[in-house]
């Protein structure tokens, strides 16, 4: 069945450093892609998407790319800030299966 | 903007125990989840519902049911109440985009 697979945290990074969080994924057929963000206490907020290959999912100067060709869609952010530290969950939705599945989340911790 | 509302948002039950957690969604979507969250396993679907008056189980359904009581509402119980089934509970809602939107989440403790 569809799955999704995040590289484990936690994940320490000082302020201003370049992060990347990595996600792969193994669905039949063409999945939209997601990342959600988890703010301590809270639920889950949509962070980007991806709808089909090729597209980029940005919001917040975060980024990441739907690539077909190596069922990926890794996180990315330029300079990090201490109000990120979260946890970050990649999701796929595959129509036909009308679920949105999660990978297990990669907590980010950023030291100031 | 309300969203998604879930109630309680904490509670403790004793094995055995039976209690049924609330969601209330606002925003007119056809398609409820109940998702459960456990430390290192990240969000394991419990049953999700693709429109009023349907029901699907999800990854981890055994101990659980569930009542899309109409478009609104989406309601899980749990007739006995076991250790096992200490986690935080998430309600979700979503939209012809598939962007799902939660609700703040239930910590349940069962002793």
């Amino acid at each position: 069945g569809d799955s999704v697979t995040q590289m484990e945290g936690p994940v320490t990074l000082s302020e201003e450093a370049f992060l990347t969080i990595n996600c792969t994924y193994t669905a039949t057929g063409y999945p939209s892609l997601f990342w959600y963000v988890q703010y301590p206490g809270e639920g889950l907020q949509l962070l980007l998407k991806a709808t089909k290959a090729d597209d980029k999912g940005s919001n917040k100067g975060f980024e990441a790319t739907y690539r077909k060709e190596t069922t990926s869609f890794h996180l990315e952010k330029g300079s990090v800030q201490v109000s990120d530290s979260a946890v970050y969950f990649c999701a796929l939705f595959f129509n036909a299966g009308n679920m949105l599945t999660f990978g297990g989340g990669t907590r980010l911790m950023v030291k100031p | 903007n309300a969203g998604v509302t879930q109630t309680p948002k904490f509670q403790v039950l004793k094995t055995g125990q039976s209690m049924t957690l609330q969601c209330a969604q606002d925003m007119n979507h056809n398609s409820m989840y109940w998702y459960r969250q456990d430390p290192g396993m990240g969000l394991r679907l419990i049953y999700y519902s693709a429109s009023e008056g349907t029901t699907d189980k999800g990854e981890v359904p055994n101990g659980y049911n569930v009542s899309r009581l109409n478009k609104r509402e989406f309601s899980l119980r749990l007739e006995s109440a076991a250790p096992s089934q200490t986690s935080v509970y998430f309600c979700a809602s979503s939209d012809r985009q598939f962007e799902a939107f939660f609700g703040q989440g239930t910590r349940l403790t069962v002793v």
